[in-house]
């Protein structure tokens, strides 16, 4: 597979444990988050997403979380499994008319 | 449904000449965005279309050029390419404009062009 990031961060979990995935964003202004997966040799995939009128949403397993006050988005993963795997990115935007911009994201390695 | 397809996945070029990607959307997907994506920088923006119209630029320079056709699929060109073109460049589709509405996006597997 292709590498996404030659020197990311990476958060190693064990199998089970629970995971938490930080983002520090830069323009106070954004208004909309997400938060993407991306396997080797793919696209990335989206994961969720959240509004700034709101500071927690959950999906299957994942949860957002956004911290306005320091500009801090974290996606808590429970129960990670070996499939979860991958580089997850978040993603700012809705300032205007800006583009998305993304981080440079972290890698997350499942332990058995 | 088929998901967003790119052509061709791989590819080698030297310095100087140009390349144009391919993409499909989704079917029923009007929105396509390109990026591009490499070690150094990640993922950055490279434009978007919707109904064969621009919306929005990143900010890379004039080689990069893009257009829509009318049945939604898109290409991206680069001119003149340097070795820093090398990336994995991504489309990415969706049913509304990404901005500002923030739609979901569903990404393709990337085309990986190399410069030598």
């Amino acid at each position: 597979g292709e590498s996404v990031g030659l020197h990311l961060p990476t958060l190693s979990v064990q199998e089970g444990d629970n995971s938490i995935i930080n983002c520090a964003y830069s323009n106070s202004a954004s208004d909309y988050f997400i938060w993407y997966k991306q396997e080797s040799g793919k696209g990335p995939q989206f994961i969720i997403d959240i509004r700034s009128n709101m500071d927690k949403r959950q999906g299957q397993r994942v949860t957002v979380l956004l911290n306005k006050t320091v500009k801090h988005l974290s996606l808590q993963i429970a129960a990670t499994q070996p499939g979860d795997s991958a580089v997850y990115f978040c993603a700012e935007g809705g300032s205007g008319n800006t583009p998305l911009v993304f981080g440079k994201g972290t890698r997350l390695s499942v332990i058995a | 449904k088929a998901g967003v397809t790119q052509t061709p996945r791989y590819l080698i070029k030297t310095r100087g000449q140009q390349v144009t990607l391919s993409c499909s959307p989704i079917s029923g997907h009007r929105s396509v965005s390109w990026y591009q994506q490499t070690p150094g920088q990640g993922l950055q923006f490279l434009f978007e279309y919707f109904s064969e119209t621009q919306r929005n630029k990143g900010n890379f320079p004039g080689r990069f050029s893009g257009r829509q056709f009318s049945n939604s699929r898109s290409e991206m060109n680069v001119s003149t390419l340097e070795l820093g073109d090398s990336a994995l460049y991504l489309c990415a589709s969706s049913s509304i404009p990404t901005f500002p509405s923030g739609g979901e996006q569903f990404f393709g597997p990337g085309t990986r062009l190399t410069v030598l």
